[in-house]
């Protein structure tokens, strides 16, 4: 267990619907990372929130947007669904000081668009 | 922009060792990550190099070269429980303010037979 939470585990919807992940770090951790995991493409960088401000931006598609709230927890809103948008969806988290600074993955959240 | 190679998939008996390749081209560098993920789970931290040579740690041992943009994984005295995909991921330039940003390979799919 690495301490990352994500909710839910699952989550099955509809195209054209608007969907809102959960993501919560680890404690004392002020990074958090969104990352796409589809079975064509490997593990996509989204987008990194540090103490509430973005850092650094992938390849985000405009549909997607994420936040970093002041209790350091993050949600990641996807809209306008397609079904290219099935896949696992990874919060990850680091301390965001640390000479590595290596990220921490949560179990993900599935998203399967119908 | 980045590109990370590694070879998709391999096989190896359990006891033996294994390594598994990772070139990669950046435009900066600040550290080579070695993940391990097993399917439908999230990415756990192996290993870290930001300076040539040889990292070890139990089992499993990194090493980088940075004038080649090569790295390779030893998995030494595999067991069953090895079987998993292991992803290399390169931090480009460690951002002002925390960014950290990875760019992972597809990730190279390891099955340990007996």
């Amino acid at each position: 267990d690495s301490g990352v939470t994500q909710t839910p585990k699952h989550l099955i919807t509809a195209t054209g619907q608007r969907v809102t992940l959960r993501c919560s770090p680890r404690s004392g951790d002020l990074s958090v990372y969104w990352y796409q995991q589809s079975l064509d493409q490997g593990l996509q960088f989204l987008i990194q929130y540090y103490n509430g401000e973005e850092r650094a931006k992938g390849n985000i598609l405009e549909r997607f947007s994420a936040q970093q709230f002041p209790d350091l927890h993050s949600e990641l809103n996807l809209s306008s669904l397609e079904l290219g948008d099935s896949a696992l969806y990874f919060c990850a988290s680091s301390d965001g000081t640390s000479g590595i600074d290596e990220q921490f993955f949560g179990p993900g959240t599935r998203l399967t668009v119908l | 922009g980045q590109n990370i190679d590694q070879p998709t998939e391999m096989t190896a008996t359990e006891g033996a060792i294994v390594q598994i390749n990772c070139t990669y081209q950046t435009s900066g560098f600040n550290g080579l990550f070695w993940y391990q993920q097993h399917a439908g789970e999230a990415p756990t931290f192996l290993s870290y190099n930001v300076l040539d040579g040889l990292e070890e740690k139990g089992r499993f041992s990194s090493f980088l070269s940075r004038s080649k943009g090569y790295s390779y994984l030893l998995l030494k005295e595999l067991q069953m429980k090895d079987s998993a995909s292991y992803l290399c991921a390169v931090r480009d330039v460690r951002l002002t303010g925390g960014g950290n940003k990875l760019t992972f390979g597809t990730g190279t799919q390891l099955k340990v037979e007996l």
